[in-house]
Order: structure tokens, then C-alpha cells, then sequence
């Protein structure tokens, strides 16, 4: 099926570790961007592209990198693992990054221990 | 900077009941994008409705109403007749047309519970 596919669902991770979440989207959507979901913050804006090639910070970007080397694919990589990163990850692709139509994986639960 | 506001954190109803979840934006663009989605407890989002900002007519789909008010800088949602599979986490979002900063900005949530 079309759609954003996140991986893992779930992880856990020491305090330190480096680890990568996967989003692929086959929807040939320009804009991705990834945000991370905490209790009562709503969703924040981590990183997004408007292409290939093409990154930019968002909201709460640090201890975060991200690369675009295919329209498909938007790897979110943690360089050292710390509890506040403990959250629930979403990556969200669209055709049109204003009008929305934004297409959301299900979403990674990232525990840092 | 644009901003989402939803000042109710949560709401609890009883089944039938009307619920109304507030919305407050602010964005200085003109021409911007609102939105709402739905989380239920399974956690995947789920788009309900977009709106532009030269669109001020009210929608209605089944049970569901939106009232865009761009006077009070408002996008309210309307749940008529509540049932228990409504209860969700309710997110209204905004999208301005700043070219290539232009991104998706949330607000907290609101945590519609409907009791049986």
C-alpha cells in the first residue's frame, strides 16, 4: 500500500547509543519532515527537505541529523542517545508542504534508558 | 512566528453530548493553511479537514462541523451527537505560505474522552 513507512515501531535505547529511524514514502512527495510527539507538547518539528539534497532544521533539531539523498527515503539519525529523547517519532511526506495533504507514518516509540 | 493555541487539554463527555474543541492561531501570511487531525489511542494521525484562509465557510461532514472565523482568529470543531469511538486526541495545525520556510506547526492537543 502507498503510504510513509516508519521503522522500527519501537526501540530501546542505552543512554549514548547512536541509532537510526527509517521513513521511506513512495508517494514521489518532495516534502518530508520528521517531528516528535511528547505528552502535552502536541507535535514538534524536528528536521524537514523540500527535496532531495535539501535539509533544514525545525523547531527542536538538536541531537538530531537527517540526510535526503532520495526523494524516498529520510533517515533520522540520533548521534548519542539521551532520555530526553525518549518520545514517539512521526515522519509525515506531502506533495505540497502549504496546502498540506501531509500523509503521517505511524510512528516510532523511542524509549532512552 | 505562526502559533497554534488549543487552551483546553481535556475534555470529557458523555455519549451523545454536543463537544466543541477551540482553536487559536496566529500567523502574520495572509494566505495560510489550518488543519485538524485526529489521534485515536492507536496512535497513527488522521487527517480530518484543511481550510485556506480565503475560505471562510463553514463545513459539515456527518456529525462533524468546522467554524473558521477569521475575525477572532479561530478554527473551532464541532462534534454533534458524540460517540465513544470519538475519543481521540484532537490536533489543530497551521501552515503559512512562506515559500521554502514554510512548515506544519501543531498545537498541544486536546484529549477528547466520550463516556459511555
Amino acid at each position: 500500500n502507498a503510504g510513509v513507512t516508519q521503522t522500527p515501531k519501537f526501540q530501546v535505547l542505552k543512554t549514548g547509543q547512536s541509532m537510526t529511524l527509517q521513513c521511506a514514502q513512495d508517494m514521489n512527495h518532495e516534502y518530508m519532515s520528521w517531528y516528535r510527539q511528547d505528552p502535552g507538547m502536541g507535535l514538534r518539528l524536528i528536521h524537514y527537505s523540500v527535496g532531495a539534497g535539501i535539509t533544514d532544521q525545525g523547531e527542536v533539531p538538536n541531537g538530531y541529523n537527517v540526510s535526503r539523498s532520495t526523494t524516498e527515503d529520510f533517515p533520522l539519525r540520533l548521534l548519542s542517545a539521551a532520555p530526553s529523547q525518549t518520545s514517539v517519532y512521526f515522519c509525515a511526506s506531502s506533495a505540497n508542504r502549504v496546502m498540506g495533504g501531509y500523509t503521517f507514518g505511524s510512528g516510532t516509540r523511542l524509549t532512552v534508558v | 512566528a505562526q502559533k497554534v493555541t488549543q487552551a483546553q487539554t481535556e475534555i470529557s463527555v458523555v455519549e451523545k453530548e454536543d463537544v466543541t474543541l477551540d482553536c487559536v492561531y496566529e500567523t502574520r501570511d495572509t494566505t495560510y493553511y489550518l488543519f485538524w487531525y485526529k489521534q485515536p489511542p492507536s496512535g497513527e494521525l488522521v487527517f480530518l479537514i484543511r481550510r485556506n484562509s480565503f475560505d471562510e465557510q463553514n463545513e459539515i461532514s456527518g456529525r462533524y462541523s468546522w467554524n473558521f472565523q477569521k475575525s477572532t482568529s479561530s478554527f473551532n470543531f464541532t462534534i454533534t451527537a458524540s460517540q465513544v469511538v470519538d475519543s481521540a486526541v484532537y490536533f489543530c495545525a497551521l501552515s503559512e505560505y512562506t515559500g521554502a520556510n514554510s512548515k506544519l506547526t501543531f498545537g498541544k492537543g486536546i484529549t477528547l474522552s466520550v463516556r459511555p
